[in-house]
């Protein structure tokens, strides 16, 4: 049963457009949706999370838009660059539990 | 980096045998976790630990067991590797307030 169903699997974006990725939940318990990056033999890191309490949140170039009635939440990345090529998931938690992560998304930024 | 050490860092082991992988924390958070990645099917969670001797299972649990002695270390063992565990191993912590959690480096594991 996945919690967590994120699309698309893979996306090529030009240097300078706007990627998005989407992740949808079931479990309306949860209250932490951040999204990670990961680089070719590292680990995942935190990019930028949010709690539902709040519709959108920016840190630069990155933007998660969170809608509570329909269970989603998404990635932007503005102007995105050749140094965004990465792995990117987004995952759900409530209270101190467990991380729940979606299936990733392998973003490729082309020249 | 968040003070989190796995190792070994790459393993190559054979089938029946049993492996344990290490996870090394220096930040006194509770919270630790076992992931493995495999393509297809993002991070699935192993077991988790909320505590010194507290544990508990994950979506994937089977084949695996773990320990926790100490805050400072979680242990994930294959009691039996079977190549259907070939994969790759992330450790991960968080603190207490549901907030960011940290992930080592991972360790590649292949049985052949």
């Amino acid at each position: 049963q996945q919690q967590v169903k994120q699309s698309p699997q893979s996306l090529i974006v030009q240097k300078g457009g706007i990627s998005i990725i989407n992740c949808a939940y079931e479990n309306t318990a949860f209250d932490y949706f951040p999204w990670y990056q990961q680089f070719p033999g590292k680990g995942p890191a935190l990019l930028i999370a949010i709690r539902p309490d709040v519709s959108e949140k920016k840190e630069g170039r990155f933007t998660i838009s969170f809608n509570k009635s329909a269970k989603q939440f998404s990635l932007h990345i503005m102007d995105s660059q050749p140094g965004d090529s990465a792995t990117y998931f987004c995952a759900a938690s409530f209270g101190n539990e467990k991380l729940t992560f979606g299936t990733g998304t392998r973003l490729t930024i082309i020249p | 980096d968040a003070g989190i050490t796995q190792s070994p860092r790459h393993k190559v082991t054979e089938t029946g045998t049993p492996v344990t992988l290490r996870c090394h924390q220096t930040e006194n958070h509770r919270y630790m976790y076992w992931y493995r990645q495999d393509p297809g099917h993002g991070l699935r969670l192993i077991h988790y630990s909320y505590g010194v001797k507290d544990t508990d299972k994950g979506e994937v649990s089977d084949g695996y067991s773990v320990s926790r002695s100490k805050t400072e270390d979680f242990l994930l063992t294959l009691e039996s590797a079977t190549s259907s565990q070939t994969s790759v191993y992330f450790c991960a912590i968080r603190g207490t307030g549901g907030t960011e959690a940290f992930f080592g480096q991972g360790t590649r594991l292949t049985v052949v």
